[in-house]
């Protein structure tokens, strides 16, 4: 599987400010997928991001509140902006990888409380 | 609308029992399944996957069991260990069009292994 970190790894956050968090990922990958975990929760995809192209979202999830970046093949940006205390939550980035199509690993993931 | 879900939420055991933990599935199409395990503070971690052309596939200490006529998923795990409790998930993949898919995650099991 491939080795996933994510930084920062948790942070508190006041109401209205912005966080950027990074996946990295330690070999090229052909996918990169955002999620969120709300406490005690299943998982809810936000976004895949596509190399060279804008993120494709899911239902319910804006670029505006959520933008992504993936400028090559082994990093992604989540920003979760103009923050509220209903965004208080784990993200997880996940990777596919060429040799395993349709398995995604998963990052330790970020867990963020907004105040 | 169709869904991943799992009969039960919570799941308690002896150390060295065998368990079992199910999943139901609504989307006859979907032809790919996957098991996570998710420690408290870490991202899911792969276990194991089944195609829907197998109706049984096993790992290390690990089984999964597809009815697709029920359409009904299990995890069955061999004489459990302390470090086998963890939340576990089955998730579902669904195509979208093409090669563009999506993970849909079940509710999740907690499972806790007494010693």
């Amino acid at each position: 599987s491939a080795v996933i970190s994510q930084k920062p790894s948790r942070d508190i956050c006041q109401r209205g400010t912005s966080l950027t968090i990074q996946c990295q990922v330690d070999s090229q990958v052909t996918m990169m997928f955002w999620y969120r975990q709300q406490p005690g929760q299943s998982l809810t995809l936000i976004a895949t991001a596509n190399q060279g192209s804008e993120a494709t979202y899911e239902s319910g999830f804006v670029i505006d509140k959520f933008p992504i970046s993936r400028p090559n093949l082994t990093f992604s940006t989540l920003t979760v902006s103009n923050m509220s205390p209903e965004d208080s939550s784990i993200y997880l980035c996940s990777v596919e990888r060429l040799a395993d199509q349709e398995t995604q690993y998963f990052g330790p993931g970020t867990r963020l409380l907004v105040l | 609308g169709e869904s991943v879900g799992l009969h039960l939420p919570t799941l308690s055991v002896q150390e060295g029992d065998n368990s079992i933990i199910n999943c139901a599935y609504s989307n006859s199409a979907s032809d790919y399944f996957i098991w996570y395990k998710q420690e408290s503070g870490k991202g899911p971690q792969f276990i194991i996957d089944i195609r829907s052309n197998m109706d049984k596939r096993q790992g290390q200490r690990v089984t999964v069991l597809l009815n697709k006529t029920v359409k009904h998923l299990s995890l069955q795990i061999a004489a459990t260990q302390p470090g086998d409790s963890a939340v576990y998930f089955c998730a579902e993949v669904r195509y979208s069009g093409g090669s563009n898919y999506k993970l849909t995650f079940g509710k999740g099991t907690l499972l806790t292994v007494n010693p």
